[in-house]
């Protein structure tokens, strides 16, 4: 299995382009989240997804679009970056039931000039 | 004031030092995370539990519920245990897989 796959590792965008981060797993995993790092704060959940078609809001969910049309891949949507959004972004899988095991992708470091 | 605190926020140690990382917490749990970041960036968890106690090798996890508080502790540490190592709780007002995250402990062991 490759587990939790991010692309891309690393990305550097001018404010108000728009990308995509991808994020895949292998696990058939029901619950997929996006998290972001920031020096001297703890991971902050973006947005979440608890199946295919179900997503929701995390704490930080503003300027971020997700979208989960199959049970694979979730991908991060930034409509139009802005220098806020420079951070590192991980993506984590694991079962939906309670008290399971959280896979993590290797992350993606993104730099918004 | 984070729902999941954690301490020393830094610490160096010699090798083969016992080392002692904190995390206490403010809310109900229903259950604790204790998971370990590379230098190179990637996260994997080290240990869940909600009770008692866990052992990996030379980690240990412990956890009082009573007292809101979890420990993780490293046995003859090595510098290849230098890390960030991060508490994160599952809060029992939340279902399924949802976490709250320490801002995590920088761990550096000197050979």
């Amino acid at each position: 299995n490759a587990g939790v796959t991010q692309t891309p590792k690393f990305q550097v965008l001018k404010t108000g382009q728009s990308m995509t981060l991808q994020c895949a797993q292998d696990m058939n995993h029901e619950y997929m989240s996006w998290y972001r790092q920031d020096p001297g704060m703890g991971l902050r959940l973006i947005h979440y997804s608890v199946g295919a078609g179900i997503t929701d809001q995390g704490e930080v969910p503003n300027g971020y679009n997700v979208s989960r049309s199959t049970t694979e891949d979730f991908p991060l949507r930034l409509l139009s970056a802005a220098p806020s959004q420079t951070s590192v972004y991980f993506c984590a899988s694991s079962y939906w039931r309670e008290n399971n095991e959280q896979f993590f992708g290797p992350g993606t470091r993104l730099t918004v000039l | 004031k984070n729902e999941v605190e954690q301490s020393p926020q830094n610490l160096t140690a010699q090798e083969g030092e016992f080392i002692t990382i904190n995390c206490s917490y403010s809310v109900g749990i229903s259950a604790l995370h204790w998971l370990q970041q590379h230098p190179g960036g990637g996260i994997v968890s080290l240990f869940m539990l909600s009770s008692g106690k866990k052992k990996h090798g030379r980690l240990i996890a412990t956890i009082n519920i009573q007292e809101k508080h979890s420990s993780l502790h490293i046995t003859a540490s090595h510098p290849r245990d230098s890390a960030v190592y991060i508490c994160a709780v599952r809060l029992r007002e939340t279902s399924g897989s949802r976490l709250t995250f320490g801002e995590g402990t920088q761990l550096t062991v000197n050979p």
